[in-house]
């Protein structure tokens, strides 16, 4: 089964939103409202940022946000600031007992 | 708060198995969460490996299957993955997580561990 699709790159100037997209099928992100959206630092490990389509873990700034239009999810970043510069990936149940990550964006904050 | 640590050899010769340990503290493993394993080449993406419950169920990445066996020691408070036949593509960075589940149904992974790099070489 293949990863689901994320565009290698998006950028924004501090202060600016961001939009990154996840799209697969409808027997993915279409079909159950399990995706979510990690963080992940160079070096570091994945952090949550985004669960259930549109929830927030505690600490997770609110100017995150998450949404979904059929078989695409979103993720967006507000007011963007440097310290949100990162690679996103997301990640959708696809049945069968069955995971699946995006193949992650690289965020550049200009 | 809940930290998970991996821990294991960092290098491991083809066709042999490869056996890594997550300690986990600050939470019971035994609290109703699951417990996974997440893989990520180097400068590629993440791939779920399969998730535990303290319970013994399992589920695995269909496409791992055959060569992967995940376990639970409640005592511990740790869970440990291994993967057999290893070959180069099985080189990454291998993370343990919490996992929550609904209705049977991986849903998202949080906390992670900090990873730890296999490399899988004669």
């Amino acid at each position: 089964q293949s990863a689901l699709t994320q565009p290698p790159s998006a950028s924004g100037s501090p202060g600016q939103s961001v939009t990154i997209s996840c799209t697969g099928t409808s027997s993915d992100v279409g079909g159950y409202n399990y995706v979510s959206w990690y963080q992940q630092r160079p070096g570091k490990a994945p952090k949550l940022m985004i669960y259930e389509v549109s929830y927030r873990p505690s600490g997770v700034p609110d100017r995150f946000s998450g949404s979904k239009s059929g078989n695409t999810a979103s993720l967006t970043v507000s007011g963007l600031q440097a310290e949100d510069e990162a690679d996103y990936y997301c990640s959708s149940y696809v049945g069968s007992n069955n995971l699946l990550f995006g193949g992650g964006t690289k965020l550049t904050v200009l | 708060q809940v930290q998970l640590q991996e821990s294991g050899p960092g290098l491991v010769k083809p066709s042999e198995t490869l056996s890594l340990t997550c300690a986990v503290s600050g939470y019971s493993i035994n609290s109703g969460y699951y417990w996974g394993w997440i893989r990520q080449p180097p400068g590629k993406g993440l791939e779920w490996i399969g998730s535990i419950y303290h319970s013994g169920n399992i589920y695995y990445n269909p496409s791992l299957k055959s060569r992967v066996t995940i376990s639970v020691d409640t005592s511990k408070n740790q869970f440990s993955l291994k993967l057999s036949s290893v070959t180069a593509a099985d080189t990454a960075v291998f993370y343990c997580a919490r996992v929550r589940y609904s209705y049977g149904y991986p849903i998202w992974f949080d906390p992670w561990g900090q990873g730890t790099l296999v490399t899988v070489s004669s």
